[in-house]
Parts: C-alpha cells; sequence; structure tokens
C-alpha cells in the first residue's frame, strides 16, 4: 500500500536555485493538493488539481507552478528558490466526495540557505 | 480567504482527562469538518470527521459540529501519554479543498 509518496525527504537549495519536489499516488484519487506547514503553523494550501490537466491556485501559489499531465503525478515546481520557502511541504490526494479524507505524503523537507 | 480559527493552547491535560479542543471556521458553505493529528515530524493523519450537526463518537474521540455558530470541537476521553500530539482542524469548502487551522499542541501528563 504506498498510498502518497513524495521524494524528496529533505532538500538544502541555494537562494535562486530550482528544484521539483516529485508527489504520486496510487489510489486513482482525482483531486491533489500541495501545502506548506511552517513551524508551529497550519498546513497552506499553495495549488490543487481536480484531474489531469486542471490546476487552480489555493492560498499562497506565488514562487511556485505545478502540472498535472497524469492521474497520479503532482509535481511541485520552485524556479527561483528564496529563504521564505523554507518549510515542509506535503502533498495530499482525495477521493472527490465531501466525506472522503485527505490522505497526505511522508513530507519534503525544504531549507533554503 | 477562508479561516479556521484553533484555541491556540498548548494544552497540558493530565491521563485520564478530559481534553477539549476547539475550532471556528469564517465559511458558512463548508461542508464538512475533519480532525487531524500530527506527531512532530510526521505527517497529519485522520481522527474522524463530520459533516452534520450534533455529535459523533469514535471510540475515545466524539467530534461535535454546530453550523450555526460555526464552531466545531473534539473531546478526547481518558486522554493517554500517547495522545500528546497537535492536533489540526481543517475545513472542506464546496470546492473539495481542504483548508487547516494553525493547530494546537496537546500534551498529556503521565
Amino acid at each position: 500500500n504506498a498510498g502518497v509518496t513524495q521524494t524528496p525527504k529533505f532538500r538544502i537549495l541555494k537562494i535562486g536555485q530550482s528544484m521539483t519536489l516529485q508527489c504520486t499516488q496510487d489510489m486513482n484519487h482525482n483531486y491533489m493538493y500541495w501545502y506548506r506547514q511552517d513551524p508551529g503553523m497550519g498546513l497552506k494550501l499553495i495549488y490543487y488539481s481536480v484531474g489531469a490537466g486542471i490546476t487552480d491556485k489555493g492560498e499562497v501559489p506565488n514562487g511556485y507552478n505545478v502540472s498535472r499531465s497524469t492521474t497520479e503525478d503532482f509535481p511541485l515546481r520552485l524556479e527561483l528558490a528564496a529563504p521564505s520557502q523554507t518549510s515542509v511541504y506535503f502533498c495530499a490526494s482525495n477521493r472527490g466526495s465531501r466525506n472522503t479524507e485527505a490522505f497526505f505524503g511522508q513530507g519534503t523537507r525544504l531549507t533554503v540557505v | 480567504q477562508k479561516e479556521v480559527e484553533q484555541n491556540s493552547g498548548p494544552l497540558s491535560v493530565p491521563e485520564g482527562a478530559i481534553a477539549s479542543l476547539n475550532c471556528t471556521y469564517s465559511d458558512r458553505g463548508s461542508q464538512s469538518f475533519f480532525w487531524y493529528r500530527q506527531y512532530s515530524g510526521k505527517s497529519p493523519e485522520l481522527i474522524m470527521f463530520i459533516y452534520s450537526n450534533g455529535d459523533k463518537e469514535d471510540g475515545r474521540f466524539t467530534a461535535q459540529l454546530n453550523k450555526a455558530s460555526q464552531y466545531v470541537s473534539l473531546l478526547i476521553r481518558d486522554s493517554q501519554p500517547s495522545d500528546s500530539a497537535t492536533y489540526l482542524c481543517a475545513v472542506k469548502t464546496g470546492a473539495n479543498n481542504l483548508f487547516f487551522g494553525t493547530g494546537t499542541r496537546l500534551t498529556v501528563i503521565p
């Protein structure tokens, strides 16, 4: 039971570098989400997708991009890393009805120095 | 802006006591409400969800929802040290997006 898989688990970036956080799910869920969690805070929605080819902005999209070419994969792209993007990033997926939970990946801890 | 507010905490209770966690939300169109538990350094895991007014019980956990007051709570009976974690309230909107509060850190003292 893989569920939601995120890679990498940890990463250190220098200011201005780019990287892609990978997320894949094997539950055939239509809905996928990217959240960031700053220390001692809740989760803030970055981007979400309701299906392959469809993405939309969440609460804090600036500095990030996403794509959804398949149902399984939902990568998050940081183009020009900034210290403010130091955070823990969680990918999640959901079947889509109101009473279904979101399943979370293990998280990616990103530090920008 | 979808706002979800939780009591700030941290909250400490003795082992065996009842822990009460509270959450309010601003979007009257919110459809369902979730409580997640998050251990330090781990991802959130679902405890329970509720979508109808009233109480919903699952073992030692009871979720309470009052849509008129835009209020949802979680009661943990017979609290155990293993319940020590951060509890996140999450609200699902009509667009099926899940918005989270900042969390309440609970410590159960043996």
